[in-house]
C-alpha cells in the first residue's frame, strides 16, 4: 500500500529565511503533486512533477522530484507572510487517484 | 473559465440520515475524483469516475457511493450517516489522465 510521509508537520519560519519541506513515499510512482490549502479553503494546485529529476519553480517556491529516492522537496526561498498555509504533497496512484501526505502547516512570522 | 463547483457548500444532518453531494467539473474534464478531509485522517481518496464508469475506489464502507452522468457531473451519496462522516468533501476534475487535478471549494458536512 502506497504511503506518503511529509516532514515537518509544522514549520514556523521568520520572513526572509529559507526552508525545505520533504515528501517521502513508499512505492514506485513518477507523479508527484504539491498543493496549498488556506484555512477553511480548498486545495490550490502548485506543481505537477511527472518525471525523475523534474524541477519546477514559481515565485519563492521550487519543487523537485527524485523518483529513485522516492523523495520530493518543496523549497521556500526568502519566505513572506503570504506563504503561510498548509502544504500537501500527493503521489499519483492508479488512474487519477492521489495519495496525500499529512500536510505541513507553515507559519511565517514577521 | 469556470472552475470546479460543488453544491451544497454546507450541510447539517443527523445520524442515520442520508446525503447527496454534487460536483460539476471544469468544462471538458471527464475525470472526477472525490476525497474526504478530516483533522484525524487527513485527505483520503473515495473514488474516481471517468465517462460514467468508476475506475478506482478507496477504502471506505459501502455506505459511500457515487455516480457520474453523461455530462460528467458527479454525485456522491452517503447513507446511514455516522458522526465520523463529518468532514470536508472535495471533488477534483482532470482533463488528462495522470496530470493536473483541480479541486472544488468542497462541501462541509456536519453530522449531529
Amino acid at each position: 500500500e502506497l504511503k506518503v510521509e511529509q516532514n515537518p508537520l509544522f514549520l514556523s519560519m521568520q520572513e526572509g529565511k529559507n526552508y525545505t519541506i520533504y515528501c517521502n513515499y513508499s512505492t514506485t510512482s513518477d507523479r508527484l503533486y504539491w498543493y496549498r490549502q488556506d484555512p477553511g479553503k480548498s486545495l490550490e494546485s502548485l506543481f505537477v512533477l511527472l518525471s525523475n529529476g523534474a524541477v519546477k519553480q514559481e515565485g519563492r517556491l521550487m519543487a523537485s522530484l527524485d523518483t529513485k529516492a522516492r523523495l520530493s522537496t518543496l523549497h521556500i526561498t526568502a519566505a513572506v507572510h503570504d506563504l503561510s498555509a498548509t502544504y500537501f504533497c500527493a503521489v499519483g496512484g492508479a488512474t487519477n487517484k492521489l495519495i496525500f501526505g499529512t500536510g505541513t502547516l507553515l507559519a511565517v512570522q514577521p | 473559465k469556470a472552475g470546479v463547483t460543488q453544491t451544497p457548500r454546507y450541510l447539517i444532518k443527523t445520524r442515520g440520515q442520508q446525503v447527496t453531494l454534487s460536483c460539476s467539473p471544469i468544462s471538458g474534464h471527464r475525470s472526477v475524483s472525490w476525497y474526504q478531509q478530516t483533522p484525524g485522517q487527513g485527505l483520503q481518496f473515495l473514488f474516481e469516475y471517468f465517462s460514467e464508469t468508476q475506475r478506482n475506489k478507496g477504502n471506505f464502507p459501502g455506505r459511500f457511493s457515487g455516480r457520474q452522468f453523461s455530462n460528467s457531473r458527479s454525485e456522491m451519496n452517503v447513507s446511514t450517516l455516522e458522526l465520523g462522516d463529518s468532514a470536508l468533501y472535495l471533488c477534483a476534475s482532470s482533463l488528462v489522465d495522470y496530470n493536473e487535478q483541480f479541486f472544488g471549494p468542497g462541501t462541509r458536512l456536519t453530522v449531529l
